[in-house]
């Protein structure tokens, strides 16, 4: 089964515009994740969110979880042309060590 | 700030040899992870590392891999037998620790090209 799965795969929107990406998982978890990615670059960590937790702020991001149905959603609020980027949602679950599994993206392009 | 490095950036090998991919996870942290990234795929866990052992390891890490903390400050996963479908992105990532509030900070990564 997958784990961390984001929607939708691809997002344009315009300069100024919100974006709001989705992710869904299966199997409980300790935390999630979301994370920015350049292309051919490394993973820059955005927020984390606890799995007690129901909302988080980090300056322009707004990240909610929903335990009961498995989801998160990322909004990132007033979008630049420097956002274009992927974003992956990582789930961390406990099952004798650490896992923590990645969805397969949200690719964003914002229109200057 | 502290960040993770990685060395080499670019590794180019021959099917059949064995590599050695280096990272230096942030100094305090004690938990290690590698991921791999293949072209256009999401990232992947392979391992986690913590006090010396493997934590946890994915289907993937097989036999062909092995990780090990040779001093104080490196962390190397080395593959074996190298395929060319093992050419992808490598990441490491280090945390403090492995509560429900450590963040995975990740290195910038080593491209791998099997040829």
């Amino acid at each position: 089964s997958q784990q961390g799965e984001e929607d939708p795969q691809a997002l344009s929107i315009q300069e100024g515009e919100n974006a709001t990406m989705n992710c869904s998982y299966k199997t409980s978890i300790n935390n999630l994740q979301w994370y920015r990615q350049n292309s051919g670059r490394g993973l820059v960590h955005l927020i984390l969110i606890r799995s007690n937790e129901r909302e988080k702020h980090s300056g322009r991001l707004r990240v909610t979880l929903d335990t009961s149905k498995k989801s998160s959603s990322l909004l990132i609020t007033a979008s630049r042309a420097a956002d274009t980027a992927s974003y992956f949602c990582a789930t961390t679950s406990y099952t004798g060590g650490f896992k923590t599994i990645f969805g397969a993206g949200t690719r964003l392009f914002v229109k200057a | 700030e502290p960040e993770v490095t990685q060395t080499p950036s670019h590794q180019v090998t021959q099917m059949g040899q064995e590599v050695i991919l280096r990272c230096v996870p942030i100094s305090n942290h004690l938990y290690f992870y590698w991921y791999r990234q293949i072209l256009g795929q999401k990232v992947e866990f392979l391992v986690s590392f913590y006090n010396n052992e493997i934590s946890e390891k994915s289907e993937i890490f097989d036999d062909q891999f092995s990780v090990e903390r040779p001093d104080g400050s490196n962390f190397t996963l080395k593959i074996r037998s190298t395929k060319l479908e093992d050419s992808a992105m490598y990441f490491c990532a280090s945390s403090y620790g492995a509560t429900s509030t450590d963040t995975q900070y990740f290195g910038p990564g080593t491209r791998l090209t099997v040829l």
